[in-house]
């Protein structure tokens, strides 16, 4: 079983549309909690970085942590064409290195 | 922009070669981190410097090799090139002092023939 499981996708939605992204894990030494974007094989741009559970909110884009569940969430509002992407969670552990999810595809339809 | 710099944007060789790959990290940035991306694994952690020494290291192969200079650019050695080290080789830099948040560059696309 892999440290961190994230839906591959794709994941098409219409403009406008509310979009959730999840990740599971399963190590509970995890600390710190990230969401990326990743344009077609382009470098990661840093979304979203939060430690407690909770929800934080940037603009249009949320996330939100459940560490008694080991489950995160990105929810994009108002999504547009231009959110079409892979979107990348990642976890940091007590060492500062990165596990990544898989990735999920996002498209956004017109 | 994240402003951390990487060269160069493409490379292409033939197996059993070696190549260099540099990383320029974010201004005051004393952490540095090397990551592969291939189609079948997704992105994988390899090692990490901090200040110049070693801090961390993830599924890096015995033919790979990274240091960290006083001037805290890093290079990411790769040798006896297989075809399946095929992939994009992503820096990433951190400060303690900034949230300790990673800011990835643009990548290295390598393509091994």
């Amino acid at each position: 079983q892999k440290e961190v499981e994230q839906d591959p996708g794709p994941l098409s939605v219409p403009e406008g549309a509310i979009v959730s992204l999840n990740c599971t894990y399963s190590n509970s030494a995890f600390q710190y909690f990230m969401w990326y974007r990743q344009y077609s094989r382009k470098g990661p741009e840093l979304l979203m970085y939060t430690y407690s559970s909770g929800n934080k909110e940037d603009g249009r884009f949320t996330a939100q942590v459940d560490k008694s569940s080991k489950y995160i969430s990105l929810f994009i509002r108002d999504s547009q064409p231009s959110d079409s992407a892979t979107y990348l969670c990642a976890m940091e552990t007590s060492s500062y290195k990165l596990i990544f999810g898989s990735g999920t595809r996002l498209l956004v339809r017109p | 922009d994240s402003g951390v710099t990487q060269t160069p944007k493409h490379l292409i060789t033939a197996t059993g070669q070696r190549v260099t790959l540099r990383c320029s990290p974010r201004s005051g940035d004393l952490s540095v981190y090397w990551y592969q991306q291939s189609l079948d694994q997704g992105l994988q952690f390899l090692i990490q410097y901090y200040n110049g020494e070693e801090r961390a290291k993830g599924n890096i192969l015995e033919r790979f090799s990274a240091q960290q200079f006083p001037d805290l650019h890093s290079e990411l050695n790769l040798s006896s090139l297989e075809l399946g080290d095929s992939a994009l080789y992503f820096c990433a830099s951190s400060s303690r002092e900034r949230g300790n948040e990673q800011f990835f560059g643009p990548g290295t696309r390598l393509t091994v023939l």
